[in-house]
């Protein structure tokens, strides 16, 4: 069973820092991998999708990575703002699988003015 | 669009009791998710549906939990009867694809049951 795991579970760092969130899964054999934003009260907001067959994506300040066969992806956030404060899920969707989307725990940011 | 519509935001019932929750997904998606978030296990999918139709129940964790899709606007999630361990967050998703494309989720259910 695929096992998504997110660390650390928490991290505060001050207005400015590039910062990096990490995330690990077990089973190598992925269809694709999503970084989500969740604010508190909120659903979760799609922030970068890489396919299996790509090594990143980027948007604006947020750059995510793959490495599929050491089963690793990482978000970094360049210059990080106060608005970026919120919980970060990535989510991994298995080969051959349906539909099934494994979360991990989350990374709780807080970005200090 | 005003994305995916959830209702209602918040419900506080009772143990025994039956809880109903709704969901809108967006126009044209034709996939529909049902999740649950709890601090204890995260974010698990309970149930998915695609093109009105049911397609993986697996995580739907007892019998008391249904869910239905009458139409393609709307998705119901029924709990008869609720428990207190039944209280999380639940949210409801929808996308174009299977693939995870155009995933949205609404803003969620925060159920309390006393």
């Amino acid at each position: 069973k695929q096992e998504v795991t997110q660390i650390p579970a928490a991290l505060s760092v001050p207005e400015g820092e590039n910062l990096v969130l990490n995330c690990s899964f077990t089973d190598s054999a992925i269809y694709n991998l999503q970084w989500f934003r969740q604010d508190p009260g909120k659903g979760l907001t799609s922030l970068l999708l890489i396919q299996s067959s790509q090594r990143e994506q980027t948007s604006g300040r947020l750059n995510a990575s793959l490495d599929k066969s050491s089963g690793r992806s990482t978000l970094y956030i360049a210059a990080s703002q106060p608005g970026d404060s919120a919980t970060y899920l990535c989510a991994v969707k298995e080969e051959g699988n349906n539909n099934d989307m494994r979360f991990g725990a989350g990374t709780r940011l807080t970005v200090k003015p | 669009d005003a994305g995916v519509i959830q209702s209602p935001r918040h419900e506080v019932t009772e143990m025994g009791q039956e809880v109903t929750l709704r969901c809108k997904p967006i126009s044209g998606h034709d996939y529909l998710f049902w999740y649950r978030q709890t601090m204890m296990r995260g974010l698990e999918l309970l149930i998915y549906f695609n093109n009105n139709v049911p397609i993986d129940d697996s995580g739907m964790p007892e019998d008391r939990f249904s869910a239905k899709m009458p139409n393609a606007s709307f998705s119901t999630l029924k709990i008869q009867p609720s428990e207190p361990r039944d209280s999380a967050v639940y949210f409801c998703a929808s996308s174009l694809s299977a693939g995870g494309y155009g995933y949205t989720f609404g803003s969620g259910t925060r159920l309390t049951v006393v």
